[in-house]
């Protein structure tokens, strides 16, 4: 198995332009993750997905931020426009969820990241 | 207020030193998981730990489970280089449902050779 697959690895734009983040979750797993990592904050979890639904949007700072998950092996991250403090990296994850996992079903499986610079 | 605390919050060490790292919470968990990244990476997931009181061993690496399963402990005896990395504890969040995880506020380790 691939594993969970993000790109772009790094990206550096500047402010006010449109980045989008894209994820593909490992096969079969229900649900679909996007976390935001800073030194400052850590690891925050911005949204998340199961079966290509948005279930919790709490986390998302502001309307800058969308997400969409159009079929369940691809998701998508946008920030519109982009500002410098949306600087981190942005992870993406996936989890089997219960119809298959039992006790396992929540733990979660990360991508590589992506590193957002936004100048 | 974090609903999960892990200390300490940094630890250097030489290689083949012993080391504990907590995560404690004042809410009860119904499962937690130790996770390790390494720069550059995403976090991998260590173990799980589900009843209170679970001892879980992995090599060198020993977990345990509170009791009254509010905290959680991760020994590293002998540590080595590759030890070396951020160390996050999750669980699932009260009343936020069993895939929502929560995150702990992580123990940056460094081993020096």
């Amino acid at each position: 198995d691939a594993g969970v697959i993000q790109s772009p690895r790094h990206e550096v734009t500047e402010m006010g332009q449109e980045v989008t983040l894209r994820c593909k979750p490992i096969s079969g797993h229900d649900y679909l993750f996007w976390y935001r990592q800073t030194m400052m904050r850590g690891l925050e979890l911005l949204i998340y997905f199961n079966n290509n639904v948005p279930i919790d949007d709490s986390g998302m700072p502001e309307d800058r931020f969308s997400a969409k998950m159009p079929n369940a092996s691809f998701s998508t991250l946008k920030i519109q426009p982009s500002e410098p403090r949306d600087s981190a990296v942005y992870f993406c994850a996936s989890s089997l969820g219960r119809s298959g996992g039992g006790r396992r079903a929540n733990e979660q499986f990360f991508g590589p990241g992506t590193r957002l610079t936004v100048l | 207020t974090q609903l999960l605390e892990q200390s300490p919050q940094f630890l250097s060490i030489q290689e083949g030193e012993n080391l504990t790292v907590y995560c404690n919470s004042s809410s009860v968990f119904s499962s937690l998981q130790w996770y390790r990244q390494e720069p550059g990476e995403g976090p991998v997931l260590l173990v799980t730990v589900v009843t209170g009181g679970e001892v879980k061993k992995l090599k060198r690496l020993t977990f345990q489970f509170g009791d009254a399963r509010k905290d959680s402990s991760l020994h590293i005896t002998a540590a080595q280089p590759g030890d070396t990395g951020l160390y996050l504890c999750a669980g699932p969040g009260p009343n936020t449902g069993f895939q929502k995880l929560v995150f702990g506020t992580g123990t940056r380790l460094l081993v020096s050779p």
